[in-house]
């Protein structure tokens, strides 16, 4: 099914460890977006790209880093795992800025100990 | 800013009663557009209803449809014939038309309980 695909669903890192979170996207979108949810909160923004080689940060860039030499790949990095970045991340996308509206991958839960 | 409230941290609804979720935002633009999302224990986000601020006309589908009150700042959801599926986490979020970032803002969200 067409969509945006994240991998992995579920991850332990250890604190200073690092790892890629996954995120592709199939519908040809200009716009993505990567999230994190904490408990209680709703999302805030990380980082979003409104076209291949272009990025940008959002509200929480601190401690991640992305890249997206395709349409269809923005994979989030995290370079030294602290346990604050325990988190929900989601990824998402648009075409039309809202008008078309956004559609989110399934989210990966990620747990620093 | 822009900003997104949701006062209701929790609701509570009697199954096929209906419920109404607030939301409430601040912007100074006048081209954006609003949603609410659901999100279950699966933890997808799924699309509710869509709302784009120059139509006057309330959103509807199926059983959902929204208050938007433009000038109060003001887009509550309402559910009607509330089914056990609805239960979920509801989130409102606003999206600038035409902004360089075009990324979603959200609320923190409304636990919604359906109770047979």
């Amino acid at each position: 099914n067409a969509g945006v695909t994240q991998t992995p669903k579920f991850r332990i890192l250890k604190i200073g460890q690092s790892m890629t979170l996954q995120c592709t996207q199939d519908m040809n979108h200009n716009y993505m977006y990567w999230y994190r949810q904490d408990p209680g909160m709703g999302l805030k923004l990380i980082y979003y790209s409104v076209g291949a080689g272009i990025t940008d940060k959002g509200e929480v860039p601190n401690g991640y880093n992305v890249s997206r030499s395709t349409t269809e790949d923005f994979p989030l990095r995290l370079e030294l795992a602290a346990p604050s970045q325990t988190s929900v991340y989601f990824c998402a996308s648009t075409q039309g800025q809202g008008l078309y509206g956004y559609t989110f991958g399934s989210g990966t839960r990620l747990t620093v100990v | 800013a822009q900003t997104v409230t949701q006062s209701q941290p929790e609701m509570s609804v009697q199954e096929a009663e209906t419920v109404t979720l607030s939301c409430t935002y601040d912007t100074s633009e006048s081209d954006y557009y609003l949603f609410w999302y659901k999100q279950p224990p699966s933890r997808q986000m799924i699309l509710v209803i869509r709302q784009e601020a120059y139509k006057q006309q309330n959103a509807t589908e199926n059983r959902f449809s929204v208050n938007f009150q433009k000038a109060a700042k003001s887009f509550s959801l309402k559910i009607s014939d509330s089914q056990l599926g609805d239960a979920a986490m509801y989130f409102c979020a606003f999206a600038n038309y035409g902004g360089s970032q075009g990324n979603l803002i959200f609320g923190k969200g409304t636990k919604l309980s359906v109770k047979p």
